[in-house]
């Protein structure tokens, strides 16, 4: 059974930073994409960034951009999100999701339960 | 980056009735879009996957059908547990992947 779970979420300062966990279990880590979507209270789905099996390509939503680091620990089965600069609008649950195949790698099937980051002054 | 419209925006109905969601595409997608349920207080679940596809366990009342850009997911008929918010996502040209602002599904 596949199992994602994220770790970290806090209550930051604007400008503060942060890193997102995701530790992954039942499935081979390493031949899968992964993904991070993030969902502000009340509003609907963001896709913020895509790493690649390997770790060596990567993808951001324009809003996070030079901001923020997705990166993989592979014999870990982690995945991690690196925030930075943090501004209120990045208040969000953030999901750390798994692609149903390694070819339709951002065709979302298995979703975390989400870890809940405040940007507050 | 392709903008997706769902509509309605909350949809009314009642038990054992007929949904059907709308999702257009600013520009074509083919057939890479893909639907979404989320319940208050859960993740996301996959429910239609390239515009026709049910993903595993989702049951067949739930049917998807379109592509290019206009889009349609079909509840045959409402049960309880479909009461809920639906969002359509498109892969078909990416980055960014982009969603729909959801249509809420709410018992009349």
């Amino acid at each position: 059974e596949v199992q994602l779970l994220e770790s970290g979420g806090d209550l930051v300062q604007p400008g503060g930073s942060l890193r997102l966990s995701c530790a992954a279990s039942g499935f081979t880590f390493n031949s899968y994409a992964m993904s991070w979507v993030r969902q502000a209270p009340g509003k609907g789905l963001e896709w913020v960034s895509t790493i690649s099996g390997t770790g060596v390509g990567t993808s951001y939503a324009d809003s996070v951009k030079g901001r923020f680091t997705i990166s993989r620990d592979n014999p870990k089965n982690t995945l991690y999100l690196h925030v930075n600069s943090l501004r209120d609008e990045d208040t969000a649950i953030y999901y750390c999701a798994k692609p149903r195949t390694t070819e339709a790698v951002t065709v979302f099937d298995s979703w975390g339960q989400g870890t809940l980051l405040t940007v507050s002054s | 980056e392709i903008v997706l419209t769902q509509s309605p925006a909350t949809l009314s109905l009642s038990p054992g009735e007929r949904a059907t969601l709308s999702c257009r595409a600013s520009q074509s997608v083919n057939t890479y879009l893909a639907w979404y349920q989320q319940k208050p207080g859960q993740a996301p679940r996959l429910l239609i996957y390239d515009a026709v596809n049910r993903a595993t366990g989702i049951p067949a009342r739930f049917s998807g059908s379109g592509s290019g850009t206009d889009f349609t997911l079909t509840i045959s008929s409402l049960e309880p547990e479909d009461f809920a918010i639906y969002y359509c996502q498109q892969r078909s040209n990416w980055p960014p992947v982009t969603f729909g602002g959801g249509t809420k599904v709410e018992i009349k």
